[in-house]
């Protein structure tokens, strides 16, 4: 059984388009994350929810929304793609904020 | 500052030598450095971490020093083995432990 899953796994679509990633996890964890990690490898954290709660916003297009249907699932809904959100976005759940993470196997977006 | 910083950015170690990554942190108010391993097209993944009220933790072939006064934290592997090639990420919460933040990775290789 996938603990952190995330589909789709690979997405290619045209500049302007929308698009959405699901990630659901089966650990009964509280909080969820999105991340993006760019071509030189940088993690960087983009979102994080506690029981269906936003906690943490960063500096993020606000073409970008995160949204979580229940604590289980945190889906993110990218709207006019840009070239520059070409990227692995990751999908990861915790206990608690401060405690191991569990990713996911990651979406990769390729922006034609 | 709330960054974390990490180096050396690549390593390269014969296989049987120890390897040595050392994370600097600016948030006092960190409690928890967690160190993931990612595998080349892989998802990040926890090796080890470590809380502010040790100064060192050890998980067989790993440990994890934090000097808590300097806001320094080292990864240490010993009898490094071709599988411990990888790209290796600090992290220490910030922004009063809410946002984790990720060093910018290590890339280790092990030679035969």
């Amino acid at each position: 059984d996938t603990a952190v899953s995330q589909t789709p796994k690979y997405l290619v679509t045209q500049m302007g388009n929308d698009k959405s990633i699901k990630c659901e996890q089966n650990l009964g964890h509280d909080t969820m994350y999105w991340y993006k990690q760019d071509s030189k490898k940088f993690l960087k954290i983009m979102f994080s929810y506690n029981n269906k709660e936003l906690i943490i916003n960063e500096t993020v297009p606000n073409r970008f929304s995160p949204k979580s249907p229940d604590k289980a699932h945190l889906n993110l809904h990218i709207n006019s793609l840009e070239l520059g959100d070409s990227a692995v976005y990751f999908c990861a759940s915790s206990q608690a904020l401060n405690q191991p993470q569990h990713f996911g196997d990651g979406t990769r977006l390729s922006i034609l | 500052g709330e960054n974390v910083e990490q180096h050396p950015s690549t390593l390269s170690v014969q296989e049987g030598d120890s390897a040595v990554i050392k994370c600097t942190y600016s948030d006092s108010a960190s409690n928890y450095f967690p160190w993931y391993k990612q595998e080349l097209g892989k998802r990040p993944q926890l090796i080890i971490d470590i809380r502010s009220n040790v100064g060192e933790k050890k998980d067989q072939r790993i440990a994890v020093t934090l000097n808590k006064t300097a806001k320094h934290f080292s990864l240490h592997i010993t009898e490094t083995q071709p599988e411990d090639s990888a790209v290796y990420f600090c992290a220490a919460p910030r922004g009063g432990g809410n946002k984790l933040t990720f060093g910018t990775g290590t890339q280790l290789k092990v030679e035969l």
